[in-house]
């Protein structure tokens, strides 16, 4: 079974540029989340979707960061423009949609974000 | 409020010692509990979560951790370290039931701890 595909794996930008990352979830996880892991934390929630309806952006900075999953499949999480803070890794996943919250969620390899 | 506590930034055990990772938690009603492993510049690899059931969950690696409801831990364990065990690892809590749109549904993480398995 294929896990969560994220690309580019590593990114160097100047302040103020812009980047995006993309996600392609295991096949048949209808949510899908994108997480913030700065070095030396756990990995923090910006948002999760459930097909392609946002469940959870409350944590997003949305003045800057923006995520969609148009077909409810794939997903881009967008950073425009990127502030120093911003370097961390920036990590992709999925797990099945059910009644209860006990589903395993699935990460991926992880973009590294490197503002300079 | 749902956190999760790493009290320790490094344990170093020797190979072949029993090792204990530990992990306090904090969360509304009964928790749903996980823990994940780091590799250097990988993603989170699932190690074993906490439904329901036993105390004692065993995953993968030979890892095991034991859910204490009356100390609100859920230690990570294994019987006898691997030098391949060196790695970060996180605890994360998760409330049960949520409704679509409530944030109980999100995945709280401690801040990891490096485990290092020397020779």
């Amino acid at each position: 079974e294929a896990g969560v595909a994220q690309s580019p794996r590593y990114k160097i930008i100047e302040k103020r540029q812009s980047v995006a990352f993309w996600c392609n979830p295991i096949s048949g996880h209808a949510t899908l989340y994108w997480y913030q892991q700065i070095l030396g934390q756990g990995p923090k929630l910006l948002i999760q979707f459930q097909n392609n309806g946002v469940v959870d952006d409350s944590q997003l900075p949305k003045d800057r960061f923006s995520a969609e999953r148009l077909k409810g499949v794939d997903s881009t999480l967008k950073i425009q423009p990127a502030k120093l803070e911003d370097s961390a890794v920036y990590l992709c996943a999925s797990s099945l949609v059910g009644q209860t919250s006990g589903n395993t969620i699935y990460f991926g390899e992880g973009s590294w974000l490197t503002v300079v | 409020a749902q956190s999760v506590a790493q009290p320790e930034d490094q344990v170093n055990v020797a190979e072949g010692n029993p090792l204990t990772v530990k992990c306090t938690y904090s969360v509304s009603g009964n928790p749903y509990l996980f823990w994940y492993v780091q590799y250097p510049n990988r993603g989170l690899q699932f190690l074993l979560k906490y439904i329901t059931g036993d105390n004692l969950v065993k995953g993968s690696y030979g890892f095991e951790a034991e859910f204490n409801k009356s100390q609100t831990s859920f230690h990570l364990k294994k019987p006898s370290a691997l030098v391949s065990d060196s790695a970060l690892y996180f605890c994360a809590v998760r409330a049960r039931n949520y409704d679509r749109g409530s944030t109980l549904g999100r995945l709280y993480f401690g801040r990891g701890t490096q485990l290092t398995v020397w020779p």
